[in-house]
């Protein structure tokens, strides 16, 4: 069964620019959560989809945003880029039952914003 | 979610038995504990978890301590490519709720 797929891999932006990220779970997985890796702050819980609406929410800024499609595909979007956010961002999928649902990362995308 | 505590780093000799502690007095009855490693800047990798008992898989085992506020991961034999961070966390088990807290981790370097 092939893993959680994301792209693109590598970006770069400037600063005031817009990027989505796209990410794809494992088929027969309902629900995707996005994570922030930073060397200062480490892994940090963005948000999660499930049926294509929001069900858990980190403690992010309005500019960072997702959807989900019908069919469990995700998006995740940054509005109006800060040097900050300068990061590793990482997508992981689930079956979405909750409890004891193991989540699988993908292979991450390196954002650079210069 | 509880809080863990994990040593920065350790040091384990290739073919020998990696033993990584974590701390998590706080846990709550409803709270698992999970354990992930990340390859240099790859995707976290999925260990093992448990709740209570002592679990065993193709990659690692997992001792829980009795009154559950500590627990140790186990790689048996140690190999170079084992070499990564290894983060602990616990997660309360509760439907719709899906998100893991991941704290610092602990740095494990598998030496020749």
């Amino acid at each position: 069964k092939a893993g959680v797929t994301q792209t693109p891999r590598y970006l770069i932006k400037t600063r005031g620019q817009q990027v989505t990220l796209s990410c794809s779970p494992i088929s027969g997985h309902r629900s995707v959560s996005w994570y922030q890796q930073t060397p200062g702050q480490g892994l940090q819980f963005l948000f999660e989809y499930f049926s294509e609406t929001q069900r858990n929410k980190g403690n992010f800024p309005g500019r960072f945003s997702g959807r989900q499609f019908s069919n469990s595909r995700s998006e995740m979007n940054v509005s109006t880029l800060e040097l900050g956010d300068s990061a590793l961002y990482l997508c992981a999928s689930s079956l979405g039952a909750g409890g004891t649902d193991t989540q699988y990362f993908g292979p991450g995308t390196r954002l650079t914003v210069l | 979610d509880a809080k863990t505590t994990q040593p920065p780093s350790m040091d384990c000799a290739e073919g020998r038995a990696a033993n990584l502690p974590c701390n998590h007095s706080t846990i709550s009855g409803n709270e698992y504990v999970y354990w992930y490693r990340q390859i240099h800047s790859q995707g976290p990798q999925y260990i093992i978890h448990g709740l209570k008992n002592n679990e065993t898989n193709e990659m690692a085992s997992l001792i829980i301590t009795e009154d559950r506020k500590s627990s140790t991961l186990i790689l048996p034999h140690a190999t170079l490519r084992d070499t990564a961070v290894y983060y602990c966390i616990v997660r309360v088990a509760l439907y719709n709720f899906n998100k893991f807290y991941f704290g610092s981790g602990t740095k494990l370097n598998v030496k020749p």
